[in-house]
């Protein structure tokens, strides 16, 4: 069993200031996805990942795929209120035809 | 297009009570899941299917049974309700088997306590 690991937990931060959250497992995947989910409702897609040391940029977030595939990071630069939500990656095992795993997630909280 | 729905939205249920998640999709996608989703442990996969009439478990199947007898539709069904499946539940889909980059659209979830 792969397991995803985030960290932190939990992140507070005031508007303007950048953060990052991690995303972390002993295995190998093939890709990685990043997800936002905000209250009652699914998760979205942010981003996927498919090549190690891959570095993805969507705005003011930027995904980065570690060069050995077992790892990611997600920044955020200059953080507003509307990033507030549960930040989740998803993992592809190489051998796992399928399934999709996810970590537990990151709560990042931006205030004014 | 609906997207991923999901009915219903809120149950509560009585220790022993049976009943179906409904969830179906209108992006004529072949592969479909369900999650389940409890504080600290992110989403959990119960089951899911790559097309009509092919299912197979996921890492936390047990008291949950599906079927998929349309590409639309993939209802799954609690034989006896047990307060450990006290959960929000989603539903996803995506276009074809999660090969790399394929995306999963969720539904918006059903919250389900049981007494």
């Amino acid at each position: 069993t792969q397991l995803l690991e985030q960290s932190p937990q939990f992140l507070s931060i005031q508007e303007g200031e950048n953060l990052t959250v991690y995303c972390n497992s002993s295995s190998v995947f093939s890709s990685l996805q990043w997800y936002r989910q905000e209250p009652g409702e699914g998760p979205v897609l942010l981003v996927t990942v498919v090549t190690g040391g891959e570095v993805k940029k969507l705005k003011r977030l930027t995904f980065q795929f570690g060069d050995a595939r077992k790892d990611s990071s997600l920044h955020i630069t200059a953080a507003q209120t509307g990033d507030t939500g549960l930040y989740l990656c998803a993992g592809g095992a190489p051998d796992s035809w399928g399934k999709f795993q996810f970590g537990a997630g990151t709560q990042v909280v931006v205030t004014p | 297009n609906a997207g991923v729905t999901q009915t219903p939205k809120f149950q509560v249920l009585k220790t022993g009570q049976s009943m179906t998640l409904q969830c179906a999709q209108d992006m004529n996608h072949e592969y479909m899941s369900w999650y389940r989703q409890d504080p600290g442990m992110g989403l959990r996969l119960i089951h899911y299917s790559v097309g009509a009439g092919i299912t197979d478990q996921g890492e936390v199947p047990n008291g949950y049974n599906v079927s998929r007898s349309t590409t639309e539709d993939f209802p799954l069904r609690l034989l006896s309700a047990a307060p450990s499946q006290t959960s929000v539940y989603f539903c996803a889909s995506s276009p074809e088997i999660l090969a790399d980059g394929n995306e999963q659209f969720f539904g918006p979830g059903t919250r389900l306590t049981v007494l």
